[in-house]
């Protein structure tokens, strides 16, 4: 199976700061990477997709890049309502595979 | 406007069987694959299982191969997920999703349910 690795596991940042998590994979998976958001008590929700990608009515200041083996994640200007847990997926090979997860609180 | 609604879930001794649902609306069921994933406790996203939009082909997690069984009913715009021999670490909200593309697998979930959760305890 293939493996993700986010990093941070967790973040604290100021409103309107730049914010960035990473993503490893631990065998090239070109660019089928996805990144979701999750709130408390919420199912995720898909942010990027095909890793740069963004999904339809994802806010523009959600960014994603990179191939290969690695990816970043980015929040130009973190809102409040930005609070939640991130995480990476792999869909280049069956299992499907979620990174760990980066939870991102406010300063 | 797309729905998915599971239900099912509930507190189920180890050893016993649990059977899910997830029913669909506001797109066309049968033209799309669609999954099982779940979330323990406090934890992180695992993928289950996914199934073709014919039933024709169906992959599952090593970890619940020969105990769980995904389906699905196109007519009742419904899927599935026959849980066996469950165990503790079985325990988990579960949440169906819809992949992105109609006709094809992608492994991308741009809608998902509210979640239904599994307790295994004695």
């Amino acid at each position: 199976d293939i493996q993700m690795t986010q990093s941070p596991s967790s973040l604290s940042a100021s409103v309107g700061d730049r914010v960035t998590i990473t993503c490893q994979a631990s065998q090239d998976i070109s660019n089928y990477l996805n990144w979701y958001q999750q709130k408390p008590g919420k199912a995720p929700k898909l942010l990027i997709y095909d890793a740069s990608n963004l999904e339809t009515g994802v806010p523009s200041r959600f960014s994603g890049s990179g191939s290969g083996t690695d990816f970043t994640f980015t929040i130009s200007s973190l809102q409040p309502e930005d609070i939640a847990v991130y995480y990476c997926q792999q869909y280049d090979n069956l299992p499907y595979t979620f990174g760990q997860g980066t939870k991102l609180e406010i300063k | 406007e797309v729905q998915l609604v599971e239900s099912g879930g509930g507190l189920v001794q180890p050893g016993g069987s649990l059977r899910l649902s997830c029913a669909a609306s506001g797109f066309t069921f049968s033209s799309y694959w669609m999954t099982w994933v779940r979330q323990a406790p406090g934890k992180g996203l695992e993928w289950v299982a996914n199934i073709k939009q014919d039933g024709s082909e169906k992959y599952y997690v090593d970890s619940v191969k020969g105990r769980f069984t995904i389906s699905r009913d196109n007519a009742k715009n419904s899927l599935y997920l026959q849980m066996d021999s469950l165990r503790a670490e079985d325990t988990a909200v579960y949440y169906c999703a819809r992949d992105i593309f109609r006709d094809i697998l992608w492994g991308t979930f741009n809608y998902w349910g509210q979640g239904t959760l599994v307790t295994v305890s004695s």
